[in-house]
């Protein structure tokens, strides 16, 4: 079955950096778009950036544009989202999801669990 | 950018109908997908492309979609269907992104 298992999150101070890998089995990796989505601690869901199936188009919400980089190795069937300039909004459980279409983007039919990142001093 | 708006809240009793709305400009013309999150659990895919439902899902669960609202069913309304829900569409008017309904929380009786 898809698997779709996060990690890399932690408390981090503001302004540093973090990177996020999300390993992914149980698929063909390769054929599909790939995301990030995020929750603040008692808020709703945020989509945060999307990747296509061959990495050739890349897209990010206003809100990380600029400061976090999603990227992806097939050979490793894993996903990463490199995060600089981290504030404390930035706080929250992100999540990786896959998208039913190759390139971005529709919905997210399959998720990983989620990993936790504190932005604090 | 598009707005997608949910009541905060719906309650219904055991066995009857929860109607969950979506509201948004000319959502008709957009594919609207639904998701389901209970408390500490990821997100799970319930209902896409408006009114198909993925493999595992019960056939309670079921949508629909005109003019400027989508609506999610759930049928027969069960204690463990208890949980947020979240609308969602895909955005391409200016750049392509994903967005999501503030969510509603289904209360059970």
């Amino acid at each position: 079955q898809v698997q779709l298992v996060e990690s890399g999150g932690g408390v981090v101070q503001p302004g540093r950096s973090l990177r996020l890998s999300c390993a992914a089995s149980g698929f063909t990796f390769s054929n599909f778009a790939v995301h990030w989505l995020r929750q603040a601690p008692g808020k709703g869901l945020e989509w945060a950036a999307v990747i296509s199936f061959d990495g050739s188009e890349k897209y990010y919400a206003d809100s990380v544009k600029g400061r976090f980089t999603i990227s992806r190795d097939n050979s490793k069937n894993t996903l990463y989202l490199q995060m600089d300039s981290l504030r404390p909004e930035d706080t929250a459980v992100y999540y990786c999801a896959s998208d039913a279409l190759k390139y971005s983007g529709s919905y997210f039919d399959s998720w990983g669990q989620g990993t936790l990142v504190t932005v604090s001093s | 950018s598009y707005v997608l708006t949910q009541p905060p809240s719906v309650s219904v009793a055991p066995g009857q109908t929860a109607n969950i709305t979506c509201g948004g400009d000319n959502i008709e013309r957009k594919s609207v997908h639904w998701y389901q999150q209970r408390p500490g659990q990821a997100p799970v895919l319930v209902v896409y492309d408006d009114r198909f439902r993925p493999s595992g899902i019960p056939e309670r669960f079921s949508g629909s979609n005109s003019g400027n609202t989508a609506t999610l069913i759930i049928s027969r309304v069960e204690a463990g269907d208890e949980a947020d829900y979240f609308c969602q569409v895909w955005d391409t008017s200016g750049d392509h992104r994903g967005v999501f309904g503030g969510g509603t929380k289904l209360t059970v009786l």
